[in-house]
């Protein structure tokens, strides 16, 4: 089955700077990719997705690379703010399986 | 209103008991899923659901059952609590599988004293 490794499982950043997780994920046939941010006593929530077929996503501060042939893809955020201080997980699935896999999740703490 | 919603909120009970978790959404989806989170935050899909077909993640105890009434409705029930089965328990709902975005519910902090 896939195996999806994420790092930093924690991550320290001062306000403004960027901010960047990242994950490996091991089956090639894994085709799509979402990032879940988790407040504290909330569920996660979609933040960022990128499928197989798109090397880049952008939406206003955040962004998401995949790269295929490396099998690895990366979580950006720039100019922090407090409020994304949260649990980020990555995540991989094969869209014609019943596979799911979530990272191991990154806590991330913006200093203001 | 409340996309995905479980309840209770928290379920604090003794060894041995059984006991039910409810889920409900109304986004009108078609796939729903029990995901378990453990004290380091670790997230597990145990169930995925459809009008169609259940998909069981094997390492999942089967004292582990879901229940869905309707197609907006996966209720969670659990047999002979173990000390183990305490953790934090989520509901998701998805419109057509794993390729799309899932909407989680608040979850349910389970404690088994």
């Amino acid at each position: 089955g896939e195996n999806v490794e994420q790092h930093p499982s924690t991550l320290s950043v001062q306000e403004g700077d960027s901010a960047v997780i990242k994950c490996t994920y091991s089956d090639s046939a894994s085709n799509y990719f979402p990032w879940y941010k988790q407040e504290l006593g909330k569920g996660p929530q979609l933040i960022i997705d990128i499928r197989s077929n798109v090397g880049e996503k952008k939406d206003q501060r955040i962004a998401v690379t995949l790269n295929k042939t490396a099998k690895h893809f990366s979580l950006h955020i720039t100019e922090t703010q407090p409020e994304d201080s949260a649990v980020y997980f990555c995540a991989a699935s094969i869209n014609t399986g019943n596979q799911f896999y979530f990272g191991t999740g990154t806590s991330l703490t913006v200093i203001p | 209103d409340t996309a995905v919603s479980q309840t209770p909120k928290y379920l604090v009970t003794q060894m041995g008991n059984d006991k039910s978790i409810k889920c409900e959404q109304n986004l009108g989806h078609d796939t729903m899923y029990w995901y378990k989170q453990d004290s380091k935050k670790f997230l597990k899909i145990m169930f995925s659901y459809n009008n169609k077909e259940l998909i069981i993640n094997e390492t999942v105890p089967n004292r582990f059952s879901p229940k869905s009434p309707d197609k907006a409705h996966l209720n969670l029930h659990i047999n002979s609590l173990e000390l183990g089965d305490s953790a934090v328990y989520f509901c998701a709902s998805s419109r057509g599988g794993w390729a799309y975005e899932q909407y989680f519910g608040p979850g349910t902090r389970l404690t088994v004293t």
